[in-house]
């Protein structure tokens, strides 16, 4: 079974630059998660969808962040425009339909630089 | 709102010593806590959990016990191996729809040397 696939897995970009980061789930998962990590602290949880739509984004910042999952699918997550506290490894999970507490499966991360 | 405190790393052992990493929660009403480990250069992975009070949670030697009285969760490994060398993240759930979000620990560093 294939994992949670990220892309890219690293990022360098200027402040007041924008960025984009994919994620696709395992496949039938329904609820996707993206995570922040910054160097030092445990991930953060920005947003979870359960197939396309949003349950929580309580913690997304959302005058610069966004993140859409359209066809219940892939999902994109956006910031425009960094800021230098964006530095920090994006982590998306997803879990299956009946899982229970602490079912969640991570990719690899996208670590984003900004300069 | 709920959080997790663990113990500062990092941790440097030898080969064959004693593991413990502390950890202690807040949360409203009944969480499920977990113990999840970043190997070098991979993704982070569950490597136990306990869903109620006085749960055992075991995996790869690690365990750790939910203890409600002390809202703590401490992981134990008799004897570390340099292959259990990672960052380790103490983490809490809520039990049910999207209460299965996940709150993370700051995490520990474990180094073992041979």
């Amino acid at each position: 079974e294939a994992g949670v696939a990220q892309s890219p897995r690293y990022k360098i970009i200027e402040k007041r630059q924008s960025v984009a980061f994919w994620c696709n789930p395992i496949s039938g998962h329904a609820t996707l998660y993206w995570y922040q990590q910054i160097l030092g602290q445990g991930p953060k949880l920005l947003i979870q969808f359960q197939n396309n739509g949003v349950v929580d984004d309580s913690q997304l910042p959302k005058d610069r962040f966004s993140a859409e999952r359209l066809k219940g699918v892939d999902s994109t997550l956006k910031i425009q425009p960094a800021k230098l506290e964006d530095s920090a490894v994006y982590l998306c999970a997803s879990s299956p339909p009946a899982g229970g507490p602490g079912e969640q499966y991570f990719g690899p991360g996208t670590r984003l630089t900004v300069t | 709102g709920n959080s997790v405190t663990q113990m500062e790393g990092p941790v440097t052992l030898s080969e064959e010593a004693f593991l413990t990493i502390n950890c202690t929660y807040t949360a409203t009403g009944y969480p499920s806590l977990f113990w999840y480990v970043q190997y070098p250069g991979e993704g982070l992975q569950l490597l136990l959990k306990a869903t109620k009070a006085d749960d055992k949670g075991s995996n790869k030697g690690f365990e750790a016990t939910y203890r409600k009285e002390t809202t703590s969760f401490h992981l134990e490994k008799g004897s570390v191996q340099v292959s259990d060398s990672a960052v380790y993240f103490c983490a809490l759930s809520g039990n049910g729809g999207s209460n299965y979000k996940l709150t993370f620990g700051k995490g520990t560093l474990l180094t073992v040397n041979p």
